[in-house]
């Protein structure tokens, strides 16, 4: 079964603008991760969230974990154009397999 | 400090014949991991490695499909007889533990003719 639907698919803001994306998956889990992959490459891990944590800074990025809800938001302030990529939320399954969603694509306007 | 380094790039083949597609880990990463991603997809799951070990391959379709990380030298992700439906991208990601966080690399993208 699919985990870590990221909501929205497709957003397009301006820069300087905060953006939010949202996953949720199905699974319990020891820990969420959210990654970034810029057109035609490898992903790039941006910040791993624990069960027991609720929130997590790191620079512009702001994370959130709802247990309860088994979702996530990925926040990124003040956007630059080079935020511009897709953005995945992953959980780990079995002996460390990520499950990914299937990504928001996001677009930084100028 | 060179990340993961995949390689070719671009591989295209012709339908029926092998893909042979190469990844070299980070520096003191014995952890490696295979994906698959189609167009406007996420990546799915193929295989988990560790040294000349099968750790999971979960991901891998039964046939044609083969993956191996020897003692020496880079894992290989060997497809034979490849068909149209193989067209991808193939990801290898690597991690110095197995609780770690993955490093990629920047993929193959396999077009079959």
């Amino acid at each position: 079964s699919q985990q870590g639907e990221e909501d929205p698919q497709a957003l397009s803001i301006q820069e300087g603008e905060n953006a939010t994306m949202n996953c949720s998956y199905k699974t319990s889990i020891n820990n969420l991760q959210w990654y970034r992959q810029n057109s035609g490459r490898g992903l790039v891990h941006l910040i791993l969230i624990r069960s027991n944590e609720r929130e997590k800074h790191s620079g512009r990025l702001r994370v959130t974990l709802d247990t309860s809800k088994k979702s996530s938001s990925l926040l990124i302030t003040a956007s630059r154009a080079a935020d511009t990529a897709s953005y995945f939320c992953a959980t780990v399954q079995g002996a460390q397999k990520l499950v990914f969603g299937q990504g928001t694509r996001l677009t930084i306007n100028p | 400090n060179a990340g993961v380094m995949q390689n070719p790039r671009h591989l295209v083949r012709r339908r029926g014949q092998e893909a042979r597609l190469r990844c070299s880990p980070m520096k003191g990463h014995s952890h490696v991991y295979w994906y698959r991603q189609l167009p406007e997809e996420g990546l799915k799951f193929m295989v988990y490695l560790q040294k000349e070990n099968i750790i999971d391959e979960s991901g891998m379709p039964k046939e044609r499909f083969s993956a191996e990380f020897p003692k020496e030298g880079p894992s290989i992700l060997r497809i034979q007889q490849v068909v149209r439906g193989d067209s991808a991208a193939y990801f290898c990601a690597s991690s110095p533990l197995a609780n770690q966080p993955q490093h990629f690399g920047d993929g193959t993208r396999l077009s079959i003719l």
